[in-house]
């Protein structure tokens, strides 16, 4: 299983441009994730969906915007790109099996915007 | 006072050594609590669930404080291998809701 796959792993952007982050995972997982990293910030929730054909927003939703495309795929929009969303991006999912939970991430998108 | 605190180190401690992390929580309906690993430029993985009664998975042992609103985790005969950040994590919901995650507490085991 390939698990939580992201794409593009690096992608430079000049201000104002967009891009969108994609996202799949093949567990069969209902909830997915979008995070970002910045140094001494530790992980912060950007939007999230419980379920397919739900999202909400995290702790830093503003400048994003999210799809979930289908059960798999759970994409993350930057509109107009600022120097601010600068930062390592993280997509996750995560299901309870029993007594059972854990979130399994991405290997991480390293966003640059210029 | 932050939903879940941590010291963010560095520790460093030469192999073999015991180290130990601290990590307090803000709310005491808190339901379910983890240990995630971060090697540098990496993502997280999971490296242990805390229960209630305490849990040790070879050389780690997680221990859990609801009354104090506190985990730990215990390295013991730390290796190389061991340097990374460490994150402490809550899930402050009961169901499939997001978890909240420290900053980190970053090892580094020398030989």
């Amino acid at each position: 299983n390939a698990g939580v796959t992201q794409t593009p792993k690096f992608q430079v952007l000049k201000t104002g441009q967009s891009m969108t982050l994609q996202c799949a995972q093949d567990m069969n997982h209902n909830s997915m994730y979008w995070y970002r990293q910045d140094p001494g910030m530790g992980l912060r929730l950007i939007y999230y969906s419980a379920s397919e054909g739900t999202t909400d927003k995290g702790e830093v939703p503003n400048g994003y915007n999210v799809s979930r495309l289908n059960k798999r795929e759970f994409s993350l929009r930057l509109e107009s790109a600022a120097p601010s969303q600068t930062s390592v991006y993280f997509c996750a999912s995560s299901e309870i099996q029993g007594t059972s939970y854990e979130q399994y991430f991405g290997p991480g998108t390293r966003l640059t915007v210029t | 006072r932050k939903e879940v605190e941590q010291d963010p180190g560095p520790f460093n401690v030469p192999e073999g050594a015991t180290v130990a992390f601290n990590c307090t929580y803000s709310n005491s309906a808190s339901q379910s609590f983890f240990w995630y690993r971060q090697d540098c430029r990496k993502e997280p993985k999971l490296l242990m669930s805390v229960y209630s009664s305490g849990n040790e998975d070879g050389r780690f042992t997680a221990q859990l404080n609801r009354a104090s609103q506190y985990i730990s985790l215990l390295i013991r005969d730390s290796k190389l291998s061991d340097s990374a950040t460490y994150l402490c994590v809550v899930n402050m919901r009961s169901g499939n809701t997001p978890l909240v995650f420290g900053k980190g507490t970053r090892l580094s085991v020398i030989a």
